[in-house]
């Protein structure tokens, strides 16, 4: 059961540089998301996707973008990476999106990024 | 603005019960969730509550006051592999999730 697969698990990365972070799920889930989880603060929201081929902004989207060209697989990319996007990234889905949203969501293992 | 309340950390006995607080300040509310995060590893879902009361699910439960904003996660019999963090959030008017900081609950023998 795979459920919710990211890549890389970890990453340094060099200030500047182009990132992609990988997130792919297996569940058919129509909404997918992208978290940045930093000590004493709770989970940020960065982009979402109510269904494939949409994407919206969350609460901390700048220096971030996203894709949804399928139903399976929502990347997120770090143009040109600065210092303050240190954090732990989390990918995640749910079934439908959340309006409406009873369920729970689903999370990847997440991917610690570093910027030096 | 928008905020969520949680201790940062707790300390409990193996066996005991533990309650674990959650105040909200939202524009709007459309449901709490409780979710459980062990070190390094994903959140995992523990519960929702749109309605005022006590959801009992096997050795945890949550409860929900809408008119005070507040929430609690119950953990009863409390076994060494429950430390983990305690995250609350809030689904908002506009169904965004908002999130607290989490609860490291510590548990020794």
């Amino acid at each position: 059961i795979a459920g919710i697969t990211q890549a890389p698990t970890s990453q340094i990365l060099a200030a500047g540089r182009r990132m992609t972070l990988r997130c792919t799920q297996d569940m058919r889930h129509n909404a997918m998301y992208w978290y940045r989880q930093d000590l004493g603060l709770g989970l940020r929201l960065i982009h979402y996707s109510n269904t494939a081929g949409t994407t919206g902004k969350g609460e901390v989207p700048d220096g971030y973008s996203v894709s949804r060209a399928n139903t399976d697989d929502f990347p997120l990319t770090l143009a040109s990476a600065v210092p303050s996007q240190t954090s732990v990234y989390f990918c995640a889905s749910s079934e439908s999106g959340l309006a409406g949203h009873t369920g729970e969501l689903f999370f990847g293992e997440g991917s610690r990024l570093t910027v030096l | 603005g928008q905020n969520i309340d949680q201790p940062t950390e707790m300390t409990a006995t193996e066996g005991a019960i533990v309650q674990i607080n959650c105040t909200y300040q939202t524009s709007g509310f459309n449901g709490l969730f409780w979710y459980q995060q062990h070190a390094g590893e994903a959140p995992t879902f523990l519960s929702y509550n749109v309605l005022d009361g006590l959801e009992e699910k096997g050795r945890f439960s949550s409860f929900l006051s809408r008119s005070k904003g507040y929430s609690y996660l119950l953990l009863k019999e409390l076994q060494m592999k429950d430390s983990a963090s305690y995250l609350c959030a809030v689904m908002d008017s506009n169904y965004q999730l908002i999130w607290g900081a989490g609860t490291k609950l510590i548990i020794k023998p």
